[in-house]
């Protein structure tokens, strides 16, 4: 069966520090992977997306990048963190072989900045 | 600009009653319809999916699809306090990779 990780589950930063998300996917081979965020009371806002290694597509422009190093692999990466960066970071993933591409979402990171 | 819309709520329900989670949709190109739950601190659960006009049924939860309305929504039978969470409506066209998500919808289900 498929399994999602995400780490750090939470994470207190403070403003002006960089930031290193990890998002990994087991049992499964070339996912589409996406990084969402969900601040306080609100919805759900795509980050990124990425149909393979390498392959990376911003949907917001922000002081936020994405990486993709290995198949099943997804880092969420920031130079220096503001404070409207605080928020409930999600990882999903779809497999692409099923018509529906149903989205599966990892456990999450809350952020904190301060 | 797609849009998906859902009541905010709270729906308040007695255990045991029928709780009727609805959502609309703008994209007339829309194919695959998705119901998530998503309990206060946790991360969205797929609980449901659909991509045919009409029922679907699995356990308690029932989705249906209107496509010619625009109207996709979720019924939960015999309503339980573990189902008082954020249930979200995702919606996807065909050939995109990326799903349109409502707000969501608080339900409450009191003893």
């Amino acid at each position: 069966s498929q399994t999602i990780h995400q780490w750090p589950a939470t994470l207190v930063q403070p403003v002006g520090s960089p930031l290193s998300l990890e998002c990994t996917v087991e049992g499964t081979s070339n996912p589409n992977l996406y990084w969402y965020r969900q601040a306080a009371g609100r919805g759900l806002q795509l980050l990124f997306y990425s149909v393979g290694i390498g392959q990376i597509s911003s949907e917001v422009p922000q002081n936020l990048s994405a990486s993709r190093p290995q198949d099943r692999q997804f880092i969420l990466s920031s130079k220096k963190l503001l404070l409207s960066d605080s928020g409930f970071y999600l990882c999903a993933w779809t497999p692409i072989q099923r018509y529906a591409y149903e989205q599966y979402f990892g456990p999450g990171t809350r952020l904190t900045v301060t | 600009q797609k849009e998906v819309e859902q009541n905010s709520g709270p729906l308040s329900v007695p255990e045991g009653a029928i709780a009727s989670l609805n959502c609309t949709y703008s994209d007339r190109g829309s194919q695959s319809f998705f119901w998530y739950r998503q309990y206060s601190g946790k991360s969205p659960e797929l609980i449901m999916f659909i991509y045919s006009n009409g029922d679907k049924e699995d356990g308690r939860f029932t989705a249906q699809l209107n496509k010619a309305s625009q109207y996709v929504s979720l019924l939960i039978r015999d309503s339980q306090p573990s189902d008082s969470a954020t249930y979200l409506c995702a919606v996807k066209g065909g050939g995109s990779y990326i799903p349109t998500f409502g707000r969501g919808t608080s339900l409450i289900v009191h003893p």
